[in-house]
């Protein structure tokens, strides 16, 4: 099993430009999740979804879309980068206990 | 506003020595309580968790000691060893789809 899969690993973008940062799990788990990492903060929640077709908005949504077409996939959409998205992205994925992270994506907005 | 408060920020223990990390929620509704381990250029990965109907848990050198009443849970790492070197984040799921709440995180450093 590959568990939580996201891609890429690492990104340079600049002001203004946009991007999809990819997740897929191949556990067939209903709920997932894209939080974002900034040092000595910890991850705040962005998105989430519940099941395919239904997502909702976390602590820090603004800047961002998500879509959650298939249980596999939900990518996170960037449409506007600015320097405040410079972060760690990880997505996540559970079916209600244990939380399976991915390895993340390191972004850097300049 | 943070909803899981997490201390130290930072920790440096001896090889042999007990490492211990706090936590503080508020939301009463919180029904599951994990610590996550997590290394340089990786994800975190669940380290022991804890529900809160009980006061303690003990998995090898990991134990979670949980009040209730308090709203206080903690993780004591014993014999600490080099390897445990790494970032811990205590969390607290809501009913939001499941989404965990993070601490701001302890960064751990056990010297030998």
């Amino acid at each position: 099993n590959a568990g939580v899969t996201q891609t890429p690993k690492f990104r340079i973008l600049k002001i203004g430009q946009s991007m999809t940062l990819q997740c897929t799990q191949d556990m067939n788990h209903n709920y997932m999740y894209w939080y974002r990492q900034d040092p000595g903060m910890g991850l705040k929640l962005i998105y989430y979804s519940v099941g395919a077709g239904i997502t909702d908005k976390g602590e820090v949504p603004n800047g961002y879309n998500v879509s959650r077409s298939t249980t596999e996939d939900f990518p996170l959409r960037l449409e506007l980068a600015a320097p405040s998205q410079t972060s760690v992205y990880f997505c996540a994925s559970t079916l209600g206990g244990e939380a399976f992270f991915g390895q993340g994506t390191r972004l850097t907005v300049v | 506003q943070q909803q899981v408060k997490q201390s130290p920020q930072s920790l440096i223990v001896q090889k042999g020595g007990i490492s211990i990390i706090n936590c503080a929620y508020e939301n009463t509704a919180f029904d599951y309580f994990p610590w996550y381990q997590q290394f340089p250029g990786k994800g975190p990965a669940l380290l022991i968790a804890i529900r809160p109907d009980v006061s303690e848990k003990k998995e090898g050198r990991f134990t979670i000691s949980f009040n209730k009443s308090a709203k206080q849970f903690s993780l004591h790492i014993m014999d600490s060893q080099p390897g445990d070197s790494a970032t811990y984040f205590c969390a607290a799921r809501g009913n939001s789809g499941y989404a965990l709440n993070f601490g701001k995180g302890t960064s751990l450093l056990v010297t030998p």
